[in-house]
């Protein structure tokens, strides 16, 4: 079955760096595209950041460009989020998340397997 | 950005009740509309998308509909295990974003 794992979340002061990993397995993780979604405490998911299978591109949300980096490792069927200079706004969950859709070029935004998170907090 | 206004905040039912939760965006998405459902420490699940297919093992009573910027998911009787919060998401643009959720409570 499919399952996606998180890690690597913690608590780091602000300005400082975090990497992110999400293991994949149950499915073909080099033919679907995947995503970084957050969730602040209270609130609601937020999209973080897109690649798609052969990484040809890449999209984050506005809030964290410059700063995160999503990236793959289709050999070892991995997910990244390198953070660099975070900052307490993004205190959050994080989740990795599939792609509906077993697509190259356009992803249909549809999240339909989702890890069980990892809890990043930038604080003082 | 699309902003996408859930309402009500919370929706008080008892089962067996019929559930009607509304999402409004704030310019038309046409049918680019997903709903998510969100227990307590849990991630979120893929319940509707395309505003009226349901996710693979979504039960029937789940269903979906609405198009542009009104859209309204349904749950025609509800069972224990659907008293969650729901989150309606578009992804009329690769800025895709998400509401701010319904909280559905057993009354």
């Amino acid at each position: 079955q499919v399952q996606l794992v998180e890690s690597g979340g913690g608590v780091v002061q602000p300005g400082k760096s975090l990497r992110l990993s999400c293991a994949a397995s149950g499915f073909s993780f080099s033919t679907y595209g995947m995503f970084w979604v957050r969730q602040a405490p209270g609130k609601g998911p937020e999209w973080v950041a897109f690649v798609s299978p052969d990484e040809m591109i890449k999209y984050h949300t506005d809030s964290v460009e410059g700063r995160f980096t999503i990236s793959r490792d289709d050999s070892k069927s991995t997910l990244y989020l390198q953070m660099n200079s975070l900052r307490t706004e993004d205190t959050a969950v994080y989740f990795c998340a599939r792609d509906r859709l077993e697509s190259l070029r356009f992803p249909s935004h549809y999240y339909d397997f989702w890890g069980q998170g990892t809890l990043v907090t930038v604080s003082a | 950005e699309i902003v996408l206004t859930q309402s009500p905040a919370t929706l008080s039912l008892s089962p067996g009740e019929r559930a009607t939760l509304s999402c409004r965006a704030s310019e038309s998405v046409t049918r680019n509309l997903a709903w998510y459902q969100q227990k307590p420490g849990q991630a979120p699940k893929l319940v509707i998308y395309d505003a009226s297919k349901r996710a693979t093992g979504i039960p029937a009573r789940f269903s979906g509909s609405g198009s542009g910027t009104e859209f309204t998911l349904t749950i025609s009787s509800l069972e224990p295990e659907d008293f969650a919060v729901y989150y309606c998401q578009q992804r009329s643009n690769w800025r895709c974003s998400f509401g701010r959720g319904t909280k559905l409570e057993i009354k």
